[in-house]
C-alpha cells in the first residue's frame, strides 16, 4: 500500500517570489511520482512526473521537482510564481505493476498574492 | 483540453436514486480510471478498466459499479444514492504502458439532496 502526505494545506506567496510545495510518500515498493494541478472548476492537469533517471524533473509552466529516495520526498518548486499559478496542487504516486491507479495526497492550495 | 470527455457536467438528484456517469477516453487510450473527489475524503481511486476488463479496484462501494464498452467508453453507475455520495467524479484515461500519463476529464459534479 502507498500513502502520500502533503505537509501544507495552504501556501500563500507573493507574486514573483519562489515557492516550494512539500510532498512525502510511503510505499513498500518502488513507485512513480507525479504532481498534478487543478484550476477552479477544472480537471487535473499533469505538471511533471518522475519515472527513473535524473532526480531533478522539469515540468510545464516553469515548475520542477526533486526526487529524494532517502527522504522519500518529491517537493515541487518554482523560482518565481505568477498570479495565474493560483490553484490546488496534488502530489500522487503509482505502483509499477499492471495496475496504475494513482494515490493522491490531500492537496495544497497555492494562492499567489499581488 | 485533455481529450477526455465526461457527461453530464452537473447532476442533481435525490437520495435513493440511481445515476449513470459517462466517460469517453482519449482516442487510442485503452485504460479508463474513475476517481471520486470529496471534501472529507479527498481524491480517491475507485476502479480501473483496461480494454473492457476490470483491472483494479479501489475504495468503491458495493452500490457503485462500472463497465467499459467495446468502443472503450466507460460508465459509472451509482445506486441507492446517499447524501455522502455528493462529490466530483473524474474519469482519466491512459494508453497502456507502465509509464503512461493519466489524462483527466473535467469531471461530473454530483449533488444528492
Amino acid at each position: 500500500a502507498q500513502s502520500v502526505t502533503q505537509l501544507d494545506s495552504q501556501v500563500p506567496v507573493f507574486e514573483e517570489a519562489p515557492v516550494e510545495l512539500r510532498c512525502n510518500y510511503s510505499s513498500s515498493v518502488s513507485v512513480y511520482l507525479f504532481w498534478y494541478v487543478q484550476y477552479p472548476n477544472q480537471g487535473l492537469q499533469l505538471l511533471l512526473k518522475y519515472l527513473s533517471g535524473s532526480t531533478l524533473v522539469k515540468g510545464i509552466n516553469g515548475f520542477e521537482a526533486e526526487f529524494n529516495k532517502s527522504q522519500t520526498s518529491f517537493h515541487l518548486r518554482k523560482p518565481s510564481v505568477h498570479i495565474s499559478d493560483t490553484a490546488e496542487y496534488f502530489c500522487a504516486v503509482s505502483g509499477k505493476g499492471s495496475a496504475r491507479q494513482l494515490t493522491f495526497g490531500s492537496g495544497t492550495q497555492l494562492t499567489v498574492l499581488p | 483540453d485533455s481529450g477526455v470527455t465526461q457527461t453530464p457536467k452537473h447532476l442533481i438528484t435525490a437520495t435513493g436514486q440511481r445515476v449513470t456517469l459517462r466517460c469517453s477516453p482519449r482516442s487510442g487510450d485503452l485504460s479508463v480510471y474513475w476517481y471520486q473527489q470529496s471534501l472529507d475524503q479527498g481524491l480517491q481511486f475507485l476502479i480501473q478498466y483496461y480494454n473492457g476488463e476490470e483491472r483494479a479496484k479501489g475504495n468503491i462501494l458495493e452500490r457503485f459499479s462500472a463497465q467499459q464498452f467495446p468502443d472503450l467508453h466507460s460508465e459509472l453507475n451509482l445506486s441507492s444514492l446517499e447524501l455522502g455520495d455528493s462529490a466530483l467524479y473524474f474519469c482519466a484515461s491512459s494508453v497502456v504502458s507502465s509509464t503512461d500519463t493519466q489524462y483527466f476529464g473535467p469531471g461530473t459534479r454530483l449533488t444528492v439532496l
